[in-house]
This record gives structure tokens, C-alpha cells and sequence, in this order.
């Protein structure tokens, strides 16, 4: 089944806005990994967390984890329309030998 | 690095050909990935390789599809006979593969197939 499921699917807003995209997973993790997806492009890594941090930024970008309730969410501030974009979580376990586990993402509009 | 190269880009075929997608991995990296990317069913991992041999293929759909990597810079994915639903995104990945180095994964551009 699959590990990583996110919420919304879709989301829609205006240039300078915050977007705020969730992934809940079911087993326990070593890290979870946000990826971006711009249209007819392979998944770019944008940012990753251990299971032992519970927050972590890197620019614009700030992501949380909460292994207790098994989620992550991924926050991106003043968006731009250039963030349009899929993202995808994906986790990392020992037992998964090297494989990531990719929710099915979240389709991002940012309309200017 | 000029990151993951897969070739061709596009491909179009007729339903019942042999298709073959070819990958070249970021050098260094232990493990390449191939995933199918289409809008109903998502991203699927369909088979990896570790150090060059098939670690887990239980994501190929079935036995018209095969995978080698005959050496560490270099993997094919096989579809013989094509079928009109192998149409999708084939992405292929590779990382380093240690956990302490996080599994980061580093996408190909991916090739879009269309079967007719």
C-alpha cells in the first residue's frame, strides 16, 4: 500500500500567498523528502528531513514532522507563480533497502 | 555531473513493437530506479538495482517488461510486445543509497511513450 498520502490533491492561489501541502505515512521512518514537479520534468528534491528533527527551513520553504501522528507538512511562503508545480513526500526506512516511498502529490497552482 | 540522462526523450510506437528505454545514472551512484508516471495510477517504482543487480522488481506489470543494468553506468528497460496501456512517463532515478546520506533520488528528464 502506499506509504505516503497527501493532502489537498489540488490547490489553488494568489501570487504572495502561503501554501501549506500535508503527507501522512503509515510506518516508521529514517527520513521523509519533499520533491517538485514542474510540468513534463523529472521530480527535483527540494528538501529533507530526519525522523529526529521536527522542523526544518530552507529558504522560502519550511517543513515539519510529526512522527508520532506520522505526518510531515511542507509550507512554502509568499509564493510565486513560478512554484506551480506537483510535490510529492516520499519516505525512507531501513527496511525499504534504498527505496523511496512517494505519496501520490499535490498539484500546485499560484496564480500572479 | 550532467545529472541522469535517459534517451530518447519521446517515443512513439505501434501497439506490439519492441520498445526500449535507456538510462545513464549520475556516476557514483549505487542505485538506479525505474518508475512509470501516468495520471491514473501516479509515480510506481517498477524495478531498482543495487550496485547493478535487481534488488526488488515486483512493480513490473508483467512479463512483457524487463530491466538489466549490464554495468554501473548503464540500464535498459525492455517492453516486448508494447501495448496501447505502456503509454507513460518512464523515469529513471539514481542515488547514493545511504541512509546517512539521506536516499536522496536524482531524476532523469523522463521518456514519454506513447503506444498506439
Amino acid at each position: 500500500s502506499q506509504q505516503g498520502e497527501e493532502d489537498p490533491q489540488a490547490l489553488s492561489i494568489q501570487e504572495g500567498e502561503n501554501a501549506t501541502m500535508n503527507c501522512s505515512y503509515k510506518t516508521s521512518i529514517n527520513n521523509l523528502q519533499w520533491y517538485r514537479q514542474n510540468s513534463g520534468r523529472g521530480l527535483v528534491h527540494l528538501i529533507l528531513i530526519r525522523s529526529n528533527e521536527r522542523e526544518k527551513h530552507s529558504g522560502r520553504l519550511r517543513v515539519t514532522l510529526d512522527t508520532s501522528k506520522k505526518s510531515s507538512s511542507l509550507l512554502i511562503t509568499a509564493s510565486r507563480a513560478a512554484d506551480t508545480a506537483s510535490y510529492f513526500c516520499a519516505t525512507a526506512a531501513y527496511n525499504q533497502g534504498g527505496k523511496l516511498i512517494f505519496g501520490q502529490g499535490t498539484e500546485l497552482s499560484v496564480k500572479p | 555531473d550532467a545529472g541522469v540522462i535517459q534517451s530518447p526523450r519521446h517515443e512513439v510506437t505501434e501497439m506490439g513493437q519492441e520498445v526500449t528505454l535507456r538510462c545513464k545514472p549520475i556516476s557514483g551512484h549505487d542505485y538506479l530506479f525505474w518508475y512509470r508516471q501516468t495520471m491514473m495510477r501516479g509515480l510506481e517504482l517498477l524495478i531498482y538495482f543495487n550496485n547493478n543487480v535487481p534488488i526488488d522488481d515486483s512493480g513490473m506489470p508483467e512479463d512483457r517488461f524487463s530491466a538489466k543494468m549490464p554495468n554501473a553506468s548503464f540500464s535498459t528497460l525492455k517492453i516486448q510486445p508494447s501495448e496501447p496501456r505502456d503509454s507513460a512517463v518512464y523515469f529513471c532515478a539514481s542515488s547514493l543509497g545511504r541512509l546517512d546520506s539521506t536516499d536522496t533520488q536524482y531524476f532523469g528528464p523522463g521518456t514519454r511513450l506513447t503506444v498506439l
